[in-house]
């Protein structure tokens, strides 16, 4: 079964601030998701990615398969960035999602 | 607005009802997902339906049903269940359940088992 780290688990910044989100994995994957997580439970997918690098507006998610290691950046910090980020993996076939505990990013005015 | 619906949004339950969760997808999807959400821990697969078949049951206690009658309809049963079960469950859906595909979660149903 795969273990899926994350850190920081809490995050306080000022807006404006550059950020970066870790995730660790134990086993080899064929996805990683970056999914983000408002206050009332909703979830949004971010991201996903196999390899290399993908970018949406001031988000932008690695990957290094060979490190089992992705990073979640979020440039120029806004406060409605404030949210749980939570990275997840997908082993290949009808699976579902195996997921990290989350980070808690808050970002002040 | 995912595309993916749940109701109720919230369900207050004593330890003898029996009671059900919904979930529908819009989205044309053959793949739909259970999760569970407990405070302070990490989200847990329930199960897994990929083309109306169950494909994945993550040893989950049998007090919790699942049924899917088609691909865009999903319901939980739950009957007898404890006050550890309270949490936030949340359905998912995915294009062909392949593993390399986005999911799309629902709202999610707040169940406080009491």
């Amino acid at each position: 079964k795969n273990e899926v780290e994350q850190s920081p688990q809490n995050l306080t910044a000022q807006e404006g601030e550059f950020i970066t989100i870790n995730c660790s994995y134990s086993v080899g994957i064929s996805a990683l998701h970056w999914l983000q997580q408002h206050p009332g439970g909703g979830i949004v997918s971010l991201f996903m990615l196999s390899s290399g690098k993908k970018k949406h507006g001031r988000l932008i998610a690695t990957i290094n398969i060979q490190e089992k290691h992705s990073s979640l950046h979020i440039t120029a910090s806004h406060p409605r960035d404030s949210a749980v980020y939570i990275c997840a993996v997908s082993g290949g076939g009808a699976d579902g999602l195996t997921f990290g505990k989350g980070t808690h990013l808050i970002i002040q005015p | 607005e995912t595309g993916v619906t749940q109701t109720p949004r919230h369900l207050v339950m004593g330890m003898t009802n029996k009671k059900s969760l919904k979930c529908e997808q819009h989205l044309g999807h053959n793949a739909m997902y259970w999760y569970k959400q407990s405070a302070k821990k990490p989200l847990e697969l329930m199960f897994v339906y990929n083309f109306k078949e169950q494909t994945e049951n993550n040893s989950v206690p049998s007090r919790f049903s699942p049924e899917c009658p088609n691909s865009s309809h999903l319901f939980l049963h739950l009957h007898t269940l404890q006050p550890e079960d309270s949490a936030l469950y949340l359905c998912a859906s995915s294009q062909d359940g392949a593993g390399r595909e986005t999911q799309y979660f629902g709202p999610g149903t707040r169940l406080l088992v009491l």
